[in-house]
């Protein structure tokens, strides 16, 4: 079965680097593009972006652009999404989140989850 | 970017009535060379991620009970529970996939009166 697991919860001070895993399994990780959303405590969800873990191309949100990187690594099936220059208003749970379509093309919406990672930004 | 809002902001609905959210989108999500609106629903319960329902704004993902159904074509788009039960019990989401970024509805809370 399709699995997404996420690294654990993070506190980072503002000015800060964090970095999250997301470890796929039950797939063919090379196959499926991965997006990464996050959600503030008690907001709503924003898209961060997108990789391609076969071929290593990226897209993402204007927003996020400069401050925002991710990668993947093939030999361990794993997604990482690291985010700099943190600010309390970054405090949230971060989610890898799998396309629906497997190829080429994203379909650019999600059909499985990791559980989430929380990123807590505080001095 | 697009601005999806949904209304309303929460909903109580008695079990075994209909539930109705609605979703509107900035500009038109109907893309005219397939016909097809780039619009989609989740539903996330307390603590979870959230859960895909509906795609292309009417087609349920596999598995969604088919109490759950999507409507609604360009702009306008409707999530409909036709019999809630205790279980439907989330926060709702619309999605449109249109184009990036991917940009989210502010969520409807449902809950049972």
């Amino acid at each position: 079965q399709v699995q997404l697991v996420q690294s654990g919860a993070e506190v980072k001070k503002p000015g800060a680097s964090v970095k999250v895993s997301c470890k796929a399994s039950g797939y063919s990780f090379t196959s499926y593009y991965m997006h990464w959303v996050r959600q503030a405590p008690g907001q709503g969800l924003e898209w961060m972006g997108i990789i391609n873990p076969s071929g290593r191309s990226t897209s993402y949100a204007q927003k996020f652009q400069g401050r925002v990187t991710m990668t993947r690594d093939t030999s361990t099936n794993t997604v990482y999404m690291e985010l700099s220059s943190l600010r309390s208003e970054d405090t949230a749970v971060y989610y890898c989140a799998r396309d629906t379509t497997s190829g080429a093309v994203a379909g650019n919406l999600f059909d499985y989850w990791g559980q989430g990672t929380l990123v807590t930004v505080s001095s | 970017d697009i601005v999806m809002t949904q209304s309303p902001d929460s909903l109580a609905v008695s079990l075994g009535e209909r539930a109705t959210i609605n979703c509107k989108s900035g500009q038109s999500v109907l893309y005219s060379s397939n016909n097809k609106n780039y619009l989609a629903w989740y539903q996330q319960k307390v603590g979870q991620p959230p859960k895909l329902l509906i795609y292309w704004a009417s087609t349920r993902e596999s598995g969604v009970p088919d109490r759950f159904s999507g409507s609604g074509s360009g702009t306008d788009f409707t999530l409909t529970i036709s019999s809630l039960q205790a279980e439907d019990v989330a926060v709702y989401y619309c999605q449109q996939y249109y184009s990036t970024p991917y940009t989210f509805g502010q969520g409807t809370k449902l809950e049972i009166k």
